[in-house]
């Protein structure tokens, strides 16, 4: 099973920002939190990833909390295209036997 | 061209048939997986491969085989294919060392009457 937990669905006007949250209660010291998301039936996109740190690129910022039990995804400005399935998975960063593993992920539908 | 590619894109066939999907990469990743994605539902892990010449099944890997025939190229064959096999297939790579993202295909539809 899926070791986070996300909404199963959440909206968002255009032009504001997008939060999404993921509960990763029982993330190891040596996992990251990577995110990614999917338009339509498309393959998954890489977002983002992080330890501990916040981590910005041009997509999106990530947000990891303290005790690192939780993150948020920010979509600084989320346009139509955002709309897609968003996964939160925790991974060690390569290497060693790790599987990726995907749950359902937040349904994102950002209208005008 | 797309780093990771599948084909076919959309296949239609019949129960009893066998049919394999194929997936090449030009990342030079060592690492490739096979998830298969319903309606509704996650991606679910059927095989992954961490080299040539290592094979694993994964969550639901039963009636489906996989073949690993260079780093590049990992097909997955469903050697008698029902109807419940219909679905949205992925492959993706991941390199060994470094920040360790997944680079996924675009899918291949499949639908078995």
């Amino acid at each position: 099973d899926a070791k986070t937990t996300q909404p199963p669905s959440m909206d968002c006007a255009e032009g504001r920002a997008a939060n999404l949250p993921c509960n990763h209660s029982t993330i190891s010291g040596n996992e990251y939190v990577y995110w990614y998301r999917q338009i339509h039936s498309q393959g998954p996109q890489y977002i983002i990833h992080g330890l501990k740190n916040n981590e910005t690129n041009e997509m999106a910022s990530l947000i990891i909390t303290e005790d690192r039990k939780s993150s948020t995804l920010i979509l600084p400005h989320a346009t139509l295209r955002d709309t897609a399935v968003y996964y939160c998975i925790v991974s060690p960063k390569a290497g060693g036997s790790y599987i990726p593993t995907f749950g359902r992920g937040t349904s994102l539908i950002v209208h005008p | 061209d797309a780093d990771v590619t599948q084909t076919p894109r959309n296949r239609i066939t019949k129960t009893g048939k066998r049919i394999m999907l194929e997936c090449s990469q030009t990342k030079g990743h060592d690492r490739m997986y096979w998830y298969r994605q319903d309606p509704g539902l996650g991606l679910r892990l059927i095989y992954y491969s961490f080299d040539v010449k290592d094979i694993n099944k994964g969550e639901i890997s039963d009636g489906y085989s996989v073949s690993r025939q260079a780093q590049a190229k990992f097909s997955l064959s469903l050697e008698s294919a029902i109807p419940n096999q219909t679905a949205l297939y992925f492959c993706a790579t991941r390199k060994g060392q470094g920040s360790g993202e997944l680079f996924f295909g675009e899918g291949s539809r499949l639908t078995v009457l």
